[in-house]
């Protein structure tokens, strides 16, 4: 079965910085969603990527897709305090009408 | 504000007891999709309906937990006999694709 690993697992920035989540999967990605959180509450739909090479930004948020590495990185610029939370990255298991996905990158962000 | 609700956001409950959770997506959403969170980890998929049809359920849906969406509107999940393994945060999503829109979750407890 496909499995995803974030990295890093937590993260603390100074405002203002840019910082970058990897995803990596253990198959052939067919479709990457990016998701934020905050604790304790659902799930924010962020973007979704299908091409192999596609990027696609949101605000300050920017993910693009690997096809080749299996992954995908979300990258932040200029941080804020409302960019802190837990994103997530979901998977296409080809065939299968489900997400699989990461165990999440926690992001503080420190004033 | 995804367009959908959970009821309740939380619950606690008794060992051993039953609880029943509703879940409302917007007309549009003809897939819903029941996730299951544990603290530190990723969504689990748990179960998928297009329309009032269950298509998929997976192997983490014992013989306990029932779901249900009749007439493709609304759906309910039910948990019989809870454990304390049950304890989670249970996330709904509906959408029209794999990107679901996912509830604010309902938080629950068994002590």
């Amino acid at each position: 079965s496909q499995e995803l690993e974030q990295s890093p697992q937590s993260l603390i920035v100074q405002e203002g910085k840019n910082l970058t989540i990897n995803c990596t999967s253990s198959k052939t990605l067919y479709g990457l969603y990016w998701y934020k959180q905050k604790y304790g509450e659902g799930l924010i739909f962020l973007m979704m990527l299908q091409k192999g090479g596609e990027e696609k930004s949101h605000e300050k948020i920017t993910a693009k897709l690997d096809e080749k590495k299996q992954q995908s990185s979300l990258h932040i610029t200029a941080s804020q305090p409302s960019h802190a939370g837990i994103y997530l990255c979901g998977a296409d298991n080809r065939g299968a009408q489900k997400l699989v996905f990461g165990q999440g990158t926690r992001l503080t962000i420190n004033p | 504000d995804t367009g959908v609700s959970q009821d309740p956001r939380h619950k606690i409950t008794k060992r051993g007891q039953n609880v029943t959770f509703r879940c409302d997506p917007i007309s549009e959403h003809n897939r819903l999709y029941w996730y299951r969170q544990t603290l530190g980890q990723g969504p689990e998929f748990l179960t998928y309906f297009q329309n009032e049809a269950q298509l998929e359920k997976s192997r983490l849906l014992s013989d306990r937990f029932s779901a249900e969406r009749p007439k493709g509107s609304f759906s309910t999940l039910e948990i019989q006999r809870t454990e304390q393994g049950d304890s989670a945060m249970y996330l709904c999503g509906g959408g029209t694709g794999l990107a679901a829109f996912f509830g604010q979750g309902t938080r629950l407890t068994v002590v």
